[in-house]
């Protein structure tokens, strides 16, 4: 079936680094979804991305959707130790609201 | 404020029994869904509601059950066959259609 692929799986950081995430999926989506999940915590949406191409940023983080809406992106500029936590990407599975969530990336970032 | 409301936070179960977790949620949403979550790992889905009275299996059903008579609610019982229960076990819901999920705050399930 229809999987969304996550890389890397963990990345250390300096303070002050950039931070990117990636996801990719076998299959076209018809969009895709962003979490972050702190230590002990439960996942928070983060965004939605459903435009080929399509860009949006909040604040520090820019999340982009591929041309082909196979792959997306998370970037974060500057980490700081509040980033800290794993980003989960997360796409439909059929025309239902249920998806199919990546395994996830997990972010340390030393200060 | 609205949200989702799991309970307990902890629960721990003796092998062989079932067990309910409860999951709450005063958003107004038509959609809910299970997810169980395993230490370092994504998350797998159990079960999904998209109607009350009506719900659907996910890729790891078994040795699950769940229920939706009230739009406000969806528990989760975990069943004696199911072989591997301990786990982080997340609740969910949807406004509608392909709109990012409302989590709760987990429920964390040890087998003793």
């Amino acid at each position: 079936g229809q999987q969304v692929m996550q890389i890397p799986q963990y990345q250390h950081v300096q303070e002050g680094e950039d931070f990117t995430t990636y996801c990719n999926s076998s299959t076209t989506l018809s969009n895709i979804q962003w979490y972050k999940q702190r230590p002990g915590g439960h996942p928070v949406f983060l965004i939605q991305l459903v435009k080929s191409g399509e860009v949006k940023k909040q604040k520090r983080l820019t999340f982009q959707f591929g041309e082909a809406k196979k792959n997306s992106s998370l970037h974060i500029t500057a980490t700081q130790t509040t980033d800290v936590g794993t980003y989960f990407c997360a796409g439909p599975i059929d025309n239902f609201n249920k998806f199919y969530f990546g395994s996830g990336t997990k972010l340390n970032v030393k200060p | 404020d609205g949200g989702i409301t799991q309970s307990p936070k902890y629960l721990f179960r003796k092998e062989g029994q079932n067990v309910t977790l409860s999951c709450e949620q005063n958003l107004n949403h038509d959609a809910m869904y299970w997810y169980r979550q395993d230490p370092g790992q994504g998350l797998r889905l159990i079960y999904y509601s998209q109607i009350v009275n009506d719900f659907q299996k996910g890729d790891i059903a078994e040795g699950y059950s769940v229920s939706r008579e009230k739009k406000e609610s969806f528990p989760l019982t975990v069943t004696s066959a199911q072989k591997n229960p301990t786990a982080f076990y997340l609740c969910a819901s949807s406004i509608r259609q392909l709109n990012g999920y409302t989590f709760g705050s987990g429920t964390r399930l040890t087998v003793v």
